[in-house]
């Protein structure tokens, strides 16, 4: 079965810093998804990535998928506290079946 | 924006009853799927179900759970006869085509 690793596992910066969360997948990604969870709330959805080599940015953040389809990275610009949750690197399967990584827990302080 | 929706946001239950959590998809969906997410866990994958039938379950769905569609707007997860080790967060998601799942706010499970 697949394994999504992310790195780290928290972080904390300083409002204004920027950031990088990685995430390494034990087989080829076919389809690379990033939520963000907030306590209580539900997952919300960031961007796809399909194609190797993809970059998708939506206002500060970026998301990549290496051209070998086994890792991506999300980048936030600058970040604001309502940066803050989980960040949740996701893989599509069959049924687009959705495996998850364990979360990265970002804490923005001002 | 269209939300999937979930009801009730927290259930408490003994242990041995049977629960049922209900979901609305967003209105145009044709895929649905329940999650789950024990506290401090991974998000894991129970069932997949498209034009009223399971496309696809984990070895977690085994025959205590069931889903069921009853009407047009509806998609429930039903658990049978409940554990302690069904406590957790359980999400609905839906899509259209080839359209990322869009989730609910879950419904946060608590057996007694």
């Amino acid at each position: 079965s697949q394994e999504l690793e992310q790195s780290p596992q928290s972080l904390i910066v300083q409002e204004g810093k920027n950031l990088t969360i990685n995430c390494t997948s034990s087989k080829t990604l076919y389809g690379l998804y990033w939520y963000k969870q907030k306590y209580g709330e539900g997952l919300i959805f960031l961007m796809m990535l399909q194609k190797g080599g993809e970059e998708k940015s939506h206002e500060k953040i970026t998301a990549k998928l290496d051209e070998k389809k086994q890792q991506s990275s999300l980048h936030i610009t600058a970040s604001q506290p309502s940066h803050a949750g989980i960040y949740l690197c996701v893989s599509g399967g069959s049924n687009y079946k959705l495996t998850f990584g364990k979360g990265t827990l970002l804490t923005v302080n001002p | 924006e269209p939300e999937v929706t979930q009801t009730p946001s927290h259930q408490v239950t003994q242990m041995g009853q049977e629960v049922i959590l209900r979901c609305v998809p967003i209105s145009n969906h044709l895929y649905f799927y329940w999650y789950r997410q024990i506290l401090g866990q991974k998000v894991e994958f129970l069932v997949s179900f498209y034009n009223n039938e399971i496309s696809e379950k984990s070895e977690i769905f085994d025959d205590q759970f069931s889903v069921e569609r009853p009407d047009g707007s509806n998609f429930t997860l039903k658990i049978r006869s409940t554990k302690l080790e069904d406590s957790a967060m359980y999400f609905c998601a839906s899509r259209r085509d080839d359209q990322p799942q869009h989730f609910g706010d879950g419904t946060r499970l608590s057996i007694l």
